[in-house]
C-alpha cells in the first residue's frame, strides 16, 4: 500500500514570496492533517480536513497560509507572503476518519515532509 | 490545553545497553498514546501506538506503556543497536494529535 505522498522535498525562497505544498494521501482515507514542525519542537497541527470540509484550522495564520482539498483527495498548503519564520518542516498526514463507533480514534500515518527555508 | 513533555531532551549510550524515554501529559482524557522515530530529515515513523484502555504494547527491543491516570508512558528500548540513533516522539491523541519536543538518542558504537 503506498504511504501519504508530499512534494516538495525541499524548497528555499526568499522572505515575502509564495510558496505552495503538495499532499496526496493514502487511498481511501477521508481525514488529511497538516502540521507544521520547526526545528528542535513537535509537529503542530495547522489544518484537518474530513473529506473536502475543514474540521479544525484554529491554530492556522489565515493571513498569510491558506488550504485546500478539492475533490476531497489531495490537498495543497499554501504561504503567502512567506516570513522568515515559516522555516519549518511541514509535514502532512492522513487517517480513515477520525473516531471509530468503538470510541478509539483512527491511527495517522504520516509523509515524508517538506523542509521549507525562508531566507 | 494539553501539554506533553519528554525528559531527557538528548541521551547518548554505548551500543548494548538497555534505556527508558519518558513522556508526561497534563490531561488523561485521551483515546490514545503514540511513539514515533523521526531520522534526521525525515518524516515520523510510527512504532507504537496504545489505546487508552491498554497498559503497554510491544514491538520487538521496544516496549511502551501507558499509565493514564498518573499521566505518564516510557518507551523501553532493550540492547540498543547505533541504527536506534534518531529523534523520539511521544504524541497523545485527545480532540487533536499532540505533541512532546522529543528525544535526541544517540547509540555510541
Amino acid at each position: 500500500e503506498a504511504g501519504v505522498a508530499q512534494s516538495p522535498r525541499y524548497k528555499i525562497i526568499e522572505k515575502r514570496q509564495s510558496v505552495a505544498f503538495w499532499c496526496n494521501p493514502i487511498s481511501g482515507h477521508a481525514t488529511l492533517y497538516w502540521y507544521q514542525q520547526i526545528l528542535g519542537q513537535g509537529p503542530k497541527l495547522l489544518i484537518q480536513f474530513q473529506n473536502n470540509g475543514v474540521v479544525d484550522d484554529s491554530q492556522l495564520p489565515k493571513d498569510r497560509f491558506s488550504a485546500e482539498r478539492l475533490k476531497g483527495v489531495d490537498s495543497t498548503l499554501k504561504i503567502q507572503p512567506a516570513k522568515l519564520e515559516d522555516s519549518a518542516v511541514y509535514l502532512c498526514a492522513s487517517s480513515l476518519g477520525e473516531i471509530r463507533v468503538s470510541g478509539t480514534a483512527y491511527e495517522q500515518y504520516f509523509g515524508p515532509g517538506t523542509r521549507l527555508t525562508v531566507t | 490545553k494539553q501539554e506533553v513533555t519528554q525528559i531527557p531532551a538528548a541521551l547518548s549510550v554505548p551500543e548494548g545497553e538497555n534505556l527508558v524515554l519518558n513522556c508526561s501529559f497534563t490531561d488523561s482524557a485521551i483515546y490514545n498514546l503514540q511513539w514515533f522515530r523521526q531520522d534526521p530529515g525525515k518524516g515520523l515513523t510510527s512504532l507504537l501506538l496504545i489505546q487508552s484502555s491498554q497498559r503497554e504494547q510491544t514491538s520487538g527491543r521496544l516496549n511502551a506503556s501507558l499509565d493514564k491516570s498518573s499521566g505518564r508512558s516510557t518507551l523501553y528500548i532493550a540492547a540498543s543497536q547505533p541504527g536506534d540513533s534518531a529523534t523520539y516522539l511521544c504524541a497523545v491523541r485527545a480532540n487533536n494529535l499532540f505533541f512532546g519536543t522529543g528525544t535526541r538518542l544517540t547509540v555510541i558504537p
